[in-house]
């Protein structure tokens, strides 16, 4: 019963460098989601998927790349990190079908740019 | 873009008091409507959600909704310390699909 998983919890970078987040769901729920959480901005989001090989973007997208070829996995990667990029990301997921709506949120990485 | 308001916060109110947290957007033709508490260091979990005008209780929880202000509420009746949270608005427009719009969030004390 894991439900929706991020990988890692907690993550230091520097600037340039690559990074990737892991989110892994057990539901088979068809849409996915990247949000970035910030002080004063509250969750907006980077990208989603309405299933696999379908991503678009959200709010905030430039600086970010994502990939669905799993209906479970949802990755975001970060192709040259920035400070700016410093956050709180949390991944969600929705049915689509009979509860289109409840989006259901994984844990969350704390990502750190120095 | 659809803007969604919440009431600054910190909101504190005393254990068994009444707790209202308001939240107005922008987009008249918005269509559903949800209220998401996050404890601190944790991730947002769905208190409640709403699609009609009126109210919608469940348990100490009711959410209101007025379309025609483009207003929605949160009320927690007999408020408890482990209510204090920081809860966010979530709006759904159908030009969006399934993508939301939150609110900046009202942090809410409960104080014993």
């Amino acid at each position: 019963d894991a439900g929706i998983t991020q990988s890692p919890r907690y993550k230091i970078t520097e600037t340039g460098r690559q990074v990737t987040l892991m989110c892994h769901q057990t539901w088979s729920h068809s849409y996915m989601f990247w949000y970035r959480q910030d002080l004063g901005h509250g969750l907006r989001l980077i990208y989603y998927s309405a299933a696999a090989d379908i991503t678009d973007k959200g709010e905030v997208p430039d600086g970010y790349v994502v990939s669905r070829s799993k209906t479970e996995n949802f990755p975001l990667t970060l192709e040259s990190a920035t400070r700016s990029q410093t956050s709180v990301y949390f991944c969600a997921s929705s049915e689509g079908r009979t509860s289109p709506e409840t989006q259901y949120f994984g844990p969350g990485t704390r990502l750190l740019v120095l | 873009q659809k803007e969604v308001e919440q009431n600054s916060g910190p909101l504190s109110v005393p254990e068994g008091a009444i707790a209202s947290l308001n939240c107005t957007y922008s987009d008249r033709v918005s269509q559903s409507f949800f209220w998401y508490r996050q404890y601190s260091g944790k991730s947002p979990e769905l208190i409640m959600s709403i699609y009609s005008n009126g109210d919608k209780e469940d348990g100490r929880f009711t959410a209101q909704l007025n379309k025609a202000s483009q207003y929605v509420s949160l009320l927690i009746r007999d408020s408890q310390p482990s209510d204090s949270a920081t809860y966010l608005c979530a709006v759904r427009h159908e030009d969006y699909g399934q993508n939301f719009v939150f609110g900046p969030g009202t942090r809410l004390s409960v104080l014993p």
